[in-house]
């Protein structure tokens, strides 16, 4: 069966540092791989994504990912973290055959920016 | 241009009621899917529509949870005779029609469903 896994529930980052928040997926074929940040009360915003091509990719708001198929991980980075940054980021994987075009989400990580 | 619209942000419903979501895709799009969030958790996919089908529908409960699509008009997902375990945050997302796996999906606001 297909699924995402967000093994952290929250991370924590000082304003300035680095961010990383993790991603790993399990597919039977080619993964399309998506990130979507959710603020409070508020739907999912599209972040960025990986089709094919460059495993480094860049989107929104600074943020970037790291497809590594050995690893079957897609990490979700940002060089420097802003206190506007702090939401709830998700992950999530479409198969790229079949599946009919439904997401699979992770249960999502919780981003604290401090100050 | 104006993005997936949701109405009612907010429903409350008694126990045994029936609640009604609709959802009104970004201009241009065809596909919409229906996703369910629990409180703390991630989304879980129900239902995936185009205009007058419903493509794939292997997240919806076998019983109460129906939706549609029209030719005209917006997507509606119909629950019936509610209980407290429907209480969720309900979202829809288009895509433009094609090859749909490779475009991302654009969400609505979502429907707070509040069951008493």
């Amino acid at each position: 069966a297909q699924s995402v896994a967000q093994p952290e529930d929250q991370v924590n980052v000082a304003e300035g540092n680095p961010l990383t928040v993790k991603c790993t997926y399990s597919v039977s074929g080619n993964p399309y791989l998506f990130w979507y940040v959710q603020y409070p009360n508020r739907g999912l915003q599209f972040l960025l994504k990986y089709i094919t091509g460059d495993n480094l990719v860049k989107g929104s708001y600074g943020f970037e990912a790291e497809f590594n198929k050995s690893q079957t991980s897609f990490h979700l980075k940002k060089p420097s973290a802003l206190v506007s940054d702090s939401a709830l980021y998700f992950c999530a994987v479409r198969l790229s055959s079949g599946g009919y075009n439904k997401l699979i989400f992770g249960a999502g990580t919780r981003l604290a920016v401090h100050p | 241009n104006a993005g997936v619209m949701q109405n009612p942000r907010h429903l409350v419903r008694r126990r045994g009621q029936e609640a009604r979501l609709r959802c009104s895709p970004m201009k241009g799009h065809s596909h919409v899917y229906w996703y369910r969030q629990l409180p703390e958790e991630g989304l879980k996919f129900m239902v995936y529509l185009q205009k007058e089908n419903i493509i794939d529908e292997s997240g919806m409960p076998k019983e109460r949870f129906s939706a549609e699509f029209p030719k005209e008009g917006p997507s509606i997902l119909r629950i019936q005779q509610v209980v407290r375990g429907d209480s969720a945050a309900y979202f829809c997302a288009s895509s433009p029609p094609g090859t749909g796996a490779l475009y991302e999906q654009y969400f609505g606001p979502g429907t707070r469903l509040t069951v008493t």
